[in-house]
């Protein structure tokens, strides 16, 4: 069975500008939860998808938006880019709420 | 809220021998699950094993034991026969059943280094 995927790996961006984060879950996953990691805050939640509905949000700005479609793929966006937003994005897949799956993550940084 | 705290920013270990990687966690939800995650420089997360808070019994997977200490809200993974592949950050997590989602808190962290 394929694990998650995310593209890209690495992305660098430009402070102000936008960015588009894919995921693709394990086969049969219906939940899609995405995490941002960096040194000085370490593993922070970002938000949680479920048959295309968000059902949790952590505490980051609305800059941070996600959304997943019908086939559970998930994409996660940052607007208006910030220094402070480098950093190792992770997504991962689970049934429900049983444990959690990760891809290998998408490093962002922002120049 | 939800809490997980590891202890130990960094630890050695000698190749074959066992090593207990702390974990204590604070919630006051009635039922959650505790997890174990191992992150090598590569950057992904590995999920190595499970404890729910109602389980009789430790969790184990192959050489990853838990032993849950609930009353004293410990959850220390201990690894036996450590190996060079074993290097690696290793990350504490726990869900709660008022997560009402796929929300994993994570402790800072422990470096694990094994020796030869």
């Amino acid at each position: 069975k394929a694990g998650v995927t995310q593209t890209p790996r690495y992305l660098i961006k430009t402070r102000g500008q936008q960015v588009t984060l894919s995921c693709s879950p394990i086969s049969g996953h219906r939940s899609v939860s995405w995490y941002q990691q960096t040194p000085g805050q370490g593993l922070q939640f970002l938000f949680e998808y479920f048959s295309e509905t968000q059902r949790n949000k952590g505490n980051f700005p609305g800059r941070f938006s996600g959304r997943q479609f019908s086939n559970s793929r998930s994409e996660m966006n940052v607007s208006t880019l910030e220094l402070g937003d480098s950093a190792l994005y992770l997504c991962a897949s689970s049934h429900d709420r049983d444990e959690q799956y990760f891809g290998p993550g998408t490093r962002l940084t922002v120049t | 809220a939800q809490k997980i705290t590891q202890t130990q920013p960094g630890m050695f270990v000698q190749e074959k021998e066992a090593v207990t990687l702390d974990c204590t966690y604070d919630t006051s939800d009635p039922s959650y699950g505790l997890f174990w995650y191992k992150q090598p420089s590569s950057g992904e997360m590995i999920f190595l094993i499970y404890q729910g808070s109602y389980d009789q019994q430790n969790a184990t997977e192959g050489r990853y034991s838990l032993n849950f200490q609930k009353a004293r809200k410990s959850a220390n993974l201990v690894i036996s026969a450590s190996q060079l592949g074993d290097s690696a950050m290793y990350f504490c997590a726990m869900s709660g059943i008022y997560n009402q989602g796929g929300k994993l808190i994570f402790g800072q962290g422990t470096e694990l280094s094994v020796k030869p």
